[in-house]
């Protein structure tokens, strides 16, 4: 079974602060993906990785950045929180079978941020 | 850029019947169109997906259909169950630009028993 873990269900920060999100696949995925999910708005992609040190800007990468230090592990960073970033985060992987052939994405639990 | 848009946004129905939610996609170049499901509390899960060689899948009371030339998917539920209950979104994958998934909005399914 494929396990894709964020390590915080609920956070509240203040703003101004820096954030730290984490997440943990156990499946040696190559993919790695941050999307926030507001109401009305879907899934959003912050931002990509499709390989350790390698991260690619999704639709809304402004006010956030990423690390991939090690390949299952994929950290979201806050770098100056602000009330605008009140949101599910929600992190997944899948892994890249070679060619164009794609696969589905796994998704973590889902950390609800909140900035006070 | 690459953009799917999902309608409707709230669908809902009598148990037992049949629920039709349709997406549509800009990206030529997209070749995977997965569903995923979220009930609420939960992460999305992925219940069924089309790839751009096939015009139909089924999987019992789900299926999907995707028409390339118009660049639209629909999901189809059929004999609707209150467990259902829950939003679905679409999305588009393709081989060109990483390998970004563009999801639609989501369609908030109430299924009334």
């Amino acid at each position: 079974d494929v396990k894709v873990t964020q390590s915080s269900r609920y956070l509240v920060k203040r703003t101004g602060e820096k954030v730290f999100l984490e997440c943990v696949q156990d499946m040696d995925h190559e993919n790695m993906f941050w999307y926030r999910q507001d109401p009305g708005l879907g899934l959003r992609l912050i931002y990509f990785s499709y390989d350790v040190k390698m991260k690619e800007k999704g639709d809304i990468p402004e006010g956030y950045s990423v690390s991939r230090e090690k390949k299952e592990r994929f950290s979201l960073i806050l770098e100056s929180a602000s009330t605008n970033q009140t949101s599910m985060y929600l992190c997944a992987s899948s892994s890249w079978t070679g060619g164009r052939t794609n696969t589905e994405a796994f998704f973590g639990q889902g950390t609800r941020l909140t900035v006070v | 850029g690459e953009n799917v848009e999902q309608h409707p946004s709230t669908l809902s129905v009598q148990e037992g019947d049949s629920a039709v939610i349709k997406c549509t996609y800009s990206d030529s170049a997209s070749n995977y169109f997965p569903w995923y499901k979220q009930e609420l509390g939960k992460r999305p899960q992925l219940i069924i997906d089309i790839r751009s060689n096939v015009g139909e899948k089924k999987d019992q009371r789900i299926a999907v259909t995707l028409n390339k030339t118009a660049k639209h998917f629909s999901l189809h539920i059929t004999e609707t169950q209150p467990e259902d209950s829950a939003v679905y979104f679409c999305a588009a994958k393709g081989s060109t630009g990483g390998f970004k998934t563009i999801f639609g909005a989501g369609t908030r399914l109430f299924v009334k028993a």
